[in-house]
């Protein structure tokens, strides 16, 4: 079974300063890993993924994470907080379903980025 | 482009009430899920929808039923409402299993009296 720990519910960061949440994830097979990104009262929207071939994505907003099959982490970071920043995070893993039907998600229970000003 | 619709956006229920919530997407995407959302525990899966004519339980199917009515459409169903299900519902959409990318709607949130 899959599952994904994130380090830490609360971070702040001040505006302009490097942003580092962290995500660990177990899994019996190659995974996807992803972020998301969630504002207040809106549904969960995709920062970045990881499939295959190169380790570091980069996604939207000026966000990247790097794959470390070795550590089993999937961290994300950006250079810069911006106010705009301030949300919850969810990292997440996805494996195929028990009949390789379908792909399912399983969440870590997210990371709420506060940004100072 | 509406990409995944919820309805409604809001419901109160009195506990042992019924009532289902719909979702449609116009992605023409193959598989679609429902999740709930309570605070700090991220999302769990309640069903999925592999494709059209199939669902499949999730982690926490207890107390809920689903319908893939078409490929667009993927309700769930609450037979006897329990005040633990009291939540934040959204749904989801994925083109398949090559890509793994869900598409979330902007949720609904129930809560149970």
């Amino acid at each position: 079974a899959q599952s994904v720990t994130q380090l830490g519910s609360h971070v702040s960061v001040s505006e302009g300063a490097l942003v580092l949440l962290r995500c660990n994830y177990s899994s019996s097979v190659p995974p996807y890993l992803f972020w998301y990104v969630q504002y207040p009262n809106q549904g969960l929207q995709l920062l970045l993924k990881y499939t295959t071939g190169a380790t570091l994505v980069k996604g939207i907003n000026g966000f990247e994470a790097e794959f470390k099959k070795s550590e089993t982490s999937f961290h994300l970071t950006k250079p810069s907080a911006h106010m705009s920043d301030a949300a919850e995070y969810f990292c997440a893993v996805s494996d195929l379903s028990h009949s390789g039907s379908a792909r399912q998600l399983t969440f870590g229970s997210g990371t709420q980025l506060t940004v100072l000003p | 482009n509406a990409g995944v619709t919820q309805t409604p956006k809001f419901q109160v229920l009195k506990t042992g009430q019924s009532m289902t919530l719909q979702c449609a997407q116009d992605m023409n995407h193959n598989s679609m899920y429902w999740y709930r959302q309570d605070p700090g525990m991220g999302l769990r899966l309640i069903y999925y929808s592999a494709s059209e004519g199939t669902t499949d339980k999730g982690e926490v199917p207890n107390g809920y039923n689903v319908s893939r009515l078409n490929k667009r459409e993927f309700s769930l169903r609450l037979e006897s409402a329990a005040p633990s299900q009291t939540s934040v519902y959204f749904c989801a959409s994925s083109e398949g299993v090559n890509t793994g990318e869900l598409f979330f709607g902007e949720g609904s949130r129930l809560t149970v009296l």
